[in-house]
């Protein structure tokens, strides 16, 4: 099975402007997490959709945005940039059989840079 | 909120020594998962333990998951170069979608 992909690879965006990343599942998989990390707060949990529905949801500010579509694919969307949103951004994707947390899959991520 | 905190932040051992990393959890959780991130790469899972005191082994690493279901370790036996890279666990509560990532262990092994 083809691993979990996504686009861009990496991405310069200047302050105040917004940014769409898109992310491929593995296929079967209904649930997506994203993930954004920094040298200085690791991994840190941003949403999980699963069938369409956000699932749960992390502290982060509403500038923070995703969706899912019924291919499972899903985008997550970031406005009105800031240097700090600089980061690694990890999309994994989970057979999640609906009972809790299965194992991640994460995709090469997204490197956004923010000048 | 949840909490996972990971010890040690760095370590650096000689080839063919022993290496373990600890998590502990500030809340029960359903399962721990443990994975690892090689320089320049991706977290790739590792293994999820989900009974009390469980132990699991994969070769030359031992994971174990705490009679509480609150800390969990990772031990690997005479580590190889090959064995570089950043472990984390991650933890999970009853009924949750979100898991919360320990900061990570970045092993360094000097040949």
């Amino acid at each position: 099975k083809a691993g979990v992909t996504q686009t861009p690879r990496y991405l310069i965006k200047t302050r105040g402007q917004q940014v769409t990343l898109s992310c491929s599942p593995i296929s079967g998989h209904r649930s997506v997490s994203w993930y954004q990390q920094t040298p200085g707060q690791g991994l840190q949990f941003l949403f999980e959709y699963f069938s369409e529905t956000q699932r749960n949801k992390g502290n982060f500010p509403g500038r923070f945005s995703g969706r899912q579509f019924s291919n499972s694919r899903s985008e997550m969307n970031v406005s009105t940039l800031e240097l700090g949103d600089s980061a690694l951004y990890l999309c994994a994707s989970s057979p999640s059989t609906g009972t809790g947390t299965d194992e991640q899959y994460f995709g090469p991520g997204t490197r956004l840079t923010v000048t | 909120g949840q909490q996972v905190m990971q010890i040690p932040q760095y370590q650096h051992v000689q080839e063919g020594e022993d290496f373990t990393t600890y998590c502990n959890s500030s809340t029960t959780l359903s399962n721990i998962q443990w994975y690892k991130q090689r320089p320049g790469g991706h977290p790739v899972f590792l293994i999820q333990l989900v009974k009390s005191g469980e132990v699991k082994k994969q070769k030359r690493l031992t994971f174990q998951f705490g009679e509480a279901k609150k800390n969990s370790s990772l031990h690997i036996t005479a580590t190889q170069t090959t064995d570089v890279g950043t472990y984390f666990c991650a933890g999970a509560g009853a009924g949750s979608y979100q898991l919360t990532f320990g900061k990570g262990t970045k092993l360094s092994v000097i040949p």
